[in-house]
């Protein structure tokens, strides 16, 4: 069974970090890409960023309104990826998902697995 | 602002067919492929819908999807309480190299 298990949310200030983990199980891991996605409380989907699986030499793409300060990377040895959060701000508040990007012989399928969701709540 | 539109909210009776719909512009929905996700009140998301209206194993057929241009809309059929969720579009952006969203259509079932 695919499992996606996120860990390390909390309460953080405004300007702190945080690094987020995400443990997989159930599949290989590095075939696949692993997305960071995020939902504020009572808002919309918001995507993060990527890693890329082994065949794409591990490439990582992120959101605007995060590159420069998220960094995602992974352990194929521990099947974990972590999502490095610096200069944290309020908007930053929300449940972060971590989701498999499954990838078959034709490439990329889509967001086809994801965790339950660590909680991240940026306040002084 | 999400950079795919889609309506805040639709609603229909059970048995209708309800569609909802999704605008992008030419640097993601017409060049890439449009997914959709599903999320029931308090779950995490479920792919309903990837690479032109496949679905996941288990996503009955009353759900579909169809693309034209930059627009795109996901379609249920035989509607039923069950499929009161959330419902986003997604695609890849290649101006942004990003994923994008949209904002989500909250379906009612009245």
């Amino acid at each position: 069974e695919v499992q996606l298990v996120e860990s390390g949310g909390g309460l953080v200030q405004p300007g702190g970090s945080l690094r987020l983990s995400c443990v997989a199980s159930g599949f290989t891991f590095n075939d696949h890409y692993i997305d960071w996605v995020r939902q504020a409380p009572g808002k919309g989907l918001e995507w993060v960023g990527r890693s890329r699986n082994k065949a794409n030499t591990y490439s990582t793409d992120y959101a605007a309104s995060v590159k420069g300060r998220f960094t995602i990377s992974r352990d194929d040895s521990e099947k974990s990826l972590y999502l490095q959060m610096n200069s944290l701000t309020t908007e930053d508040s929300a449940v972060y998902y971590c989701a498999r990007g499954y990838c078959d012989k034709s490439g990329y399928v889509g967001l086809d697995s994801w965790g339950q969701g660590t909680l991240v709540t940026v306040s002084s | 602002q999400s950079v795919l539109t889609q309506p805040p909210s639709a609603s229909g009776t059970p048995g209708q067919r309800v569609t909802m719909s999704c605008s992008g512009s030419g640097s993601n929905i017409r060049s890439n492929y449009v997914y959709w996700f599903q999320q029931l009140p308090g779950m995490v998301p479920k792919l309903l819908i990837y690479k032109n209206n496949q679905r996941p194993s288990g996503v009955p057929d009353r759900f579909s999807d169809s693309k034209s241009g930059t627009s795109a809309s996901l379609a249920i059929s035989g509607l039923r309480s069950e499929d009161e969720a959330d419902y986003y579009c997604a695609a890849w952006d290649d101006s942004l190299s990003a994923v994008v969203f949209g904002g989500g259509t909250k379906l009612t079932v009245l």
